[in-house]
């Protein structure tokens, strides 16, 4: 089944405490995406990949780091988690824009 | 900077009613449009798109949407609603010429379909 898999999909941290949110998608997707989605914000992009080494940031990307070493994977690392960071993160996946992205099914986050 | 409103934050109606949410986008240039819908607990599932062409787009689950680049609108419509259509619905808007693949999404709009 072609899917955006999150984990893990709720997590609760202590402030400062590094943390990674892992998400891998299996349908070769070139775009990948983080987003967190806060009430009444609507999803506001943290971080985002063309390709393999090529990321980039998005709008919200203070306190948040990411990789992509492999196409399938784009992990997103808090190294110092602060109450603010208390969110629903989703990460999402796509061919091209066109396609519009496939979402995971997020990961809720508290850091307290 | 692109921006997207949904001009209605919560929408109640009953069942079997038509429906009307409402998205404003900001860009007059080409633009790529898009309908997600959010069921609690769950990630967001691709309603309906418009890329080009014909400005009357039809999606999953009887919905449909309407471009108009005069007005830079793009409603979402559905003649009856369901009880199983109870859920939030975002409007997102990219430039095709985007090199980062980013959606820029709207609040959201929750709609409560009651019996």
């Amino acid at each position: 089944e072609a899917q955006v898999t999150q984990n893990p999909r709720y997590l609760i941290t202590v402030t400062g405490k590094k943390l990674t949110v892992t998400c891998s998608q299996n349908m070769n997707h070139e775009y990948m995406s983080w987003y967190r989605q806060d009430p009444g914000l609507g999803l506001r992009q943290i971080y985002y990949s063309m390709n393999v080494e090529v990321t980039d940031k998005g709008d919200v990307p203070e306190g948040y780091k990411v990789s992509r070493k492999e196409k399938r994977n784009f992990p997103l690392i808090l190294e110092s988690p602060s109450p603010n960071q208390t969110s629903l993160y989703f990460c999402a996946s796509s061919f091209s824009l066109g396609y519009g992205y496939t979402f995971g099914s997020g990961t809720r986050l508290t850091v307290v | 900077a692109q921006s997207v409103t949904q001009l209605d934050s919560q929408v109640p109606v009953f069942e079997e009613a038509p429906v009307e949410l409402r998205c404003n986008y900001s860009s007059s240039v080409s633009v790529y449009l898009f309908w997600y819908v959010q069921y609690p607990n769950q990630g967001l599932q691709l309603l309906l798109k418009y890329l080009s062409g014909s400005t009357l787009v039809k999606g999953i689950n009887g919905f449909e949407a309407e471009f108009n680049k005069s007005q830079t609108s793009f409603h979402l419509r559905k003649p009856s609603v369901h009880i199983s259509d109870t859920a939030e619905y975002f409007c997102a808007v990219s430039d095709p010429g985007n090199q980062g693949g980013k959606l820029i999404f709207g609040q959201g709009t929750e709609l409560s379909v009651k019996p």
